[in-house]
């Protein structure tokens, strides 16, 4: 396909379990992005990949967030143990070239939900 | 501090009104400064950016001017219209440029 997608869509899941969201990024894009979007609020950063190499994880939560990109194409944000403040929407980036500079295309985002 | 305040946070324009979206931001890692729209279940989308050499960018309706000295910058949609309704987020990068910190967004209506 020619943008970012993600799965699964939408995500239900009960307080403790855990979860892995997939992102498929535009091929050959150097940069990807995870960020966090709460209902009513912008993204929030969770962690820069430049290829394999996962630069920047300064925006995870806790450590019950781990997100890789082993081959530095499809990335995985992995959550253990959900906790309810976990709910929102998960968005993952990328972009061309290296760092921020450029134009960051977005998928359509998990939406997770923590009962 | 990685901080960028937008406002206002929501708006209502008349067809054919000029919207104005405003956003501060603190010390960041170099000047660039973009805006992204969302529609409902969508991921934002880049709308313009910017790299201010100089103090305004046009892209058809879409204008960003650039204030460095009072670290603010905006958003002016000329004759504004109802496909324009959507999420609009201003953003900044920081991190040694890694990182884009976004506003907390507006919410434009604009009336037929």
């Amino acid at each position: 396909g020619a943008g970012v997608s993600q799965s699964p869509r939408y995500k239900v899941a009960k307080r403790g379990q855990d979860v892995a969201l997939r992102c498929d990024p535009i091929s050959g894009h150097v940069s990807l992005f995870w960020y966090q979007q709460a209902l009513g609020q912008g993204p929030e950063f969770l962690t820069y990949f430049q290829n394999e190499a996962q630069l920047d994880k300064s925006g995870l939560p806790s450590d019950r967030f781990f997100a890789e990109r082993p081959e530095g194409s499809v990335s995985t944000l992995k959550i253990q143990r959900t906790q309810q403040e976990d709910s929102a929407v998960y968005l993952c980036a990328s972009l061309r070239t290296s760092g921020v500079l450029g134009e960051q295309f977005f998928g359509p985002g998990t939406r997770l939900t923590v009962l | 501090q990685q901080q960028v305040k937008q406002s206002p946070q929501s708006l209502i324009v008349q067809k054919g009104g000029i919207s104005i979206i405003n956003c501060a931001y603190e010390n960041t890692a170099f000047d660039y400064f973009p805006w992204y729209q969302q529609f409902p279940g969508k991921g934002p989308a880049l709308l313009i950016a910017i790299r201010p050499d100089v103090s305004e960018k046009k892209e058809g309706r879409f204008t960003i001017s650039f204030n460095k000295s009072a670290k603010q910058f905006s958003l002016h949609i000329m004759d504004s219209q109802p496909g324009d309704s959507a999420t609009y987020f201003c953003a900044a990068p920081y991190e040694y440029g890694n990182k884009l910190v976004f506003g907390a967004g507006t919410i434009l209506r604009v009336k037929s």
